[in-house]
């Protein structure tokens, strides 16, 4: 059973660009969830999405958006990019349904310049 | 919200030797994971253990949940257990997962 895929793995934009990344969940897993990990705020909880709802949000600017699809794919979206916004952005499955653990992807490693 | 307090923050160790990582949380909770990071930035799951004790080969782990805390036992511990360990909480089932700030484990040969 293949884990969670997360695309691209390493991106370099500049500042004011925007930057899509994306998230396949483990198959028959209907939550996705986003985390930001920085070397200053460790790792922080932006979004989570269930059945293309979006179910609970961090305490994110509104830069950063995220949606999914309906065969559970998730993508995430930062707009107007910040030098701060240099970080790895993990994603996790879970099915969805009931407590479980979550599943972590390989993350994507966004570098702002 | 929820704090979550792990210590020791950083560990230094010889190889076969055993040890003890900890993790406090400030209120009551319905999921705790325990992770271990790769130096490639993946989180690998090592426990799903919001309460009692579980064992995988040369680790284990107990959560006391009525006292707030879980510990991560590491045994007779090998230079590829080198890595940041994390513990998370969760209080709903949203995938809101509160990190602490990670055990940086160096484990020396």
């Amino acid at each position: 059973k293949a884990g969670v895929t997360q695309t691209p793995r390493y991106l370099i934009k500049t500042r004011g660009q925007q930057v899509t990344l994306s998230c396949s969940p483990i198959s028959g897993h209907r939550s996705v969830s986003w985390y930001q990990q920085t070397p200053g705020q460790g790792l922080q909880f932006l979004f989570e999405y269930f059945s293309e709802t979006q179910r609970n949000k961090g305490n994110f600017p509104g830069r950063f958006s995220g949606r999914q699809f309906s065969n559970s794919r998730s993508e995430m979206n930062v707009s107007t990019l910040e030098l701060g916004d240099s970080a790895l952005y993990l994603c996790a499955s879970r099915t969805g349904t009931a407590l479980g653990e979550l599943f972590f992807g390989e993350g994507s490693r966004l570098t702002v310049l | 919200g929820i704090q979550v307090e792990q210590s020791p923050p950083d560990l230094i160790l010889q190889e076969g030797a055993n040890s003890t990582l900890r993790c406090n949380f400030s209120d009551s909770v319905n999921n705790l994971q325990w992770f271990h990071q790769n130096p490639w930035g993946q989180l690998i799951n090592l426990f799903y253990i919001p309460s009692g004790t579980k064992q995988n080969g040369r680790l284990s782990a107990t959560t006391v949940a009525t006292e707030r805390y879980s510990l991560l036992y590491i045994s007779s511990s090998q230079t590829t257990d080198s890595g940041v360990y994390f513990c998370a909480v969760e209080r709903g089932s949203q995938g809101n997962l509160i990190f602490g700030k990670g055990t940086k484990l160096s484990v020396k040969p």
